[in-house]
């Protein structure tokens, strides 16, 4: 299968400071990136879905301020936690879709603890 | 709108014994249905997926699962388990923007 890459795998970062997460297809160009959270004990939830070249489309709750995601290429989306705060912490994960595919191939996800 | 529900959230079985993770699906359109594993801080693995072809889908590692339409389940099985299977479950459903919506998860345990 195709491989995405994201870093860093982790992340300890001081309360209110940004951190920002890459995540890169290696082998395939990524029309759409996917960005979820997952918080301990609990399921993966969409936070934003970004197309190569627009704006990334928040899922209701999620905080466009606080969470910048930028998809300028068709190998790179990164997404940047500003003023990060403890209850941020979280397991980040990306995934990436090329054109006319089915499946999304996942990173390895980013563990980011906020101290 | 689509979602997926998976029963139990904890699973226990011998080295050796069947594996069965029940999946049900709810969706308004002929689903894209996928079973994900996700190891202790590591990303996600597809295990197999459903896209409208056969119905009884082979994955890796030993690993199936049948798409019933009329029971809307889409559980996994294993005939015989493997230390090496224990971790974290999700089945999931493909959104309408291509996302994937999930499941809780079901964490399975394999006793020796």
């Amino acid at each position: 299968g195709a491989v995405v890459s994201q870093h860093p795998s982790r992340v300890i970062c001081k309360s209110g400071t940004s951190v920002k997460i890459e995540c890169r297809s290696l082998d395939f160009q990524a029309t759409t990136m996917f960005w979820y959270r997952q918080f301990p004990k609990q399921s993966l939830m969409l936070m934003a879905t970004s197309n190569e070249g627009s704006k990334a489309t928040y899922e209701q709750g999620v905080e466009k301020d606080k969470f910048l995601i930028n998809h300028a290429s068709l190998t790179l989306s990164t997404l940047t936690v500003t003023s990060a705060h403890p209850e941020d912490s979280s397991f980040y994960i990306c995934s990436a879709r090329g054109l006319h595919v089915t499946e999304a191939f996942f990173g390895q996800g980013t563990r980011l603890t906020v101290v | 709108a689509q979602s997926v529900t998976q029963l139990g959230s904890h699973v226990s079985v011998s080295e050796g014994a069947l594996v069965l993770l029940r999946c049900n699906y709810s969706s308004s359109v002929p689903p894209y249905l996928f079973w994900y594993v996700q190891y202790p801080n590591q990303g996600l693995q597809l295990l197999l997926k459903y896209t409208s072809a056969a119905t009884l889908v082979k994955g890796i590692n030993g690993f199936e699962a049948e798409f019933k339409k009329s029971e809307t389940s889409f559980h996994l099985t294993k005939p015989s388990a493997h230390m090496s299977d224990a971790a974290e479950y999700f089945c999931a459903v493909a959104g309408s923007q291509g996302n994937l919506i999930f499941g809780k998860g079901t964490k399975l345990s394999v006793k020796p």
